[in-house]
């Protein structure tokens, strides 16, 4: 049972950039599409997009084309989410998903100064 | 982009009440639509797959239907556990996107 587990909440400051971390353990990481969700406070989710660990071709919403970098690293079994340019929009819940069962546990990205 | 429009919003049912959540696509996604349940300061957790195939360690009171454009979760007999917010995926083609939520209450 493929199981995600994400890097933890992270305290930013306006205008930066953060990267989120999702490893993958108890199947390959090519063996799946990973996609990236966002949750604000108290809100619904929205998908930012994917990635193909087998061959980094990536696939995002408009929204998040110039604000989300998704990565994987197949040697340590890892997907990233990059955000740039941080504003308090960006304030939520990241999560990873394969869309099927597996879902990582959250990252919350608080951006204050 | 596919638009979901999902309702009710929010619903309110007594403990044994039968619940339908609907989902609407704005063009067709064939069966690819999943289901998911989400409870307070958790993950989603996957409910219902391809419109009508039941994940594995769900409740049987648990079953989708529909394809094309319109479907439907069903609860056949409501459980306290069963507070939450259901959403709605679909997977059809890119952007996936999901609905806007259901919050399921207790009468």
């Amino acid at each position: 049972e493929v199981q995600l587990q994400q890097s933890g909440a992270e305290l930013v400051r306006p205008g930066t950039s953060v990267k989120l971390s999702c490893k993958v353990s108890g199947d390959t990481i090519t063996a799946y599409y990973m996609h990236f969700v966002k949750q604000r406070p108290g809100q619904g989710l929205e998908w930012i997009g994917r990635i193909d660990p087998e061959d980094d071709s990536t696939k995002y919403a408009e929204k998040f084309k110039n604000k989300a970098t998704l990565t994987a690293d197949t040697s340590s079994s890892t997907a990233y989410l990059k955000l740039s340019s941080l504003t308090s929009e960006d304030t939520a819940t990241y999560f990873c998903t394969t869309v099927g069962a597996a879902w990582g546990q959250g990252a919350s990205v608080t951006v204050s100064s | 982009d596919i638009q979901m429009t999902q309702s009710p919003s929010f619903l309110s049912a007594s403990v044994g009440d039968r619940v339908t959540i609907n989902c609407k696509a704005s063009q067709n996604i064939n069966r690819y639509l999943n289901w998911y349940q989400q409870k307070l300061g958790e993950a989603p957790k996957l409910l219902i797959y391809n419109a009508n195939s039941l994940q594995t360690g769900i409740p049987s009171r648990f079953s989708g239907s529909g394809s094309g454009t319109d479907f439907t979760l069903t609860i056949s007999s409501l459980q306290p556990e069963d507070v939450a917010t259901y959403f709605c995926l679909q997977h059809n083609s890119w952007p996936y996107t999901f609905g806007a939520g259901t919050k399921l209450e207790l009468k």
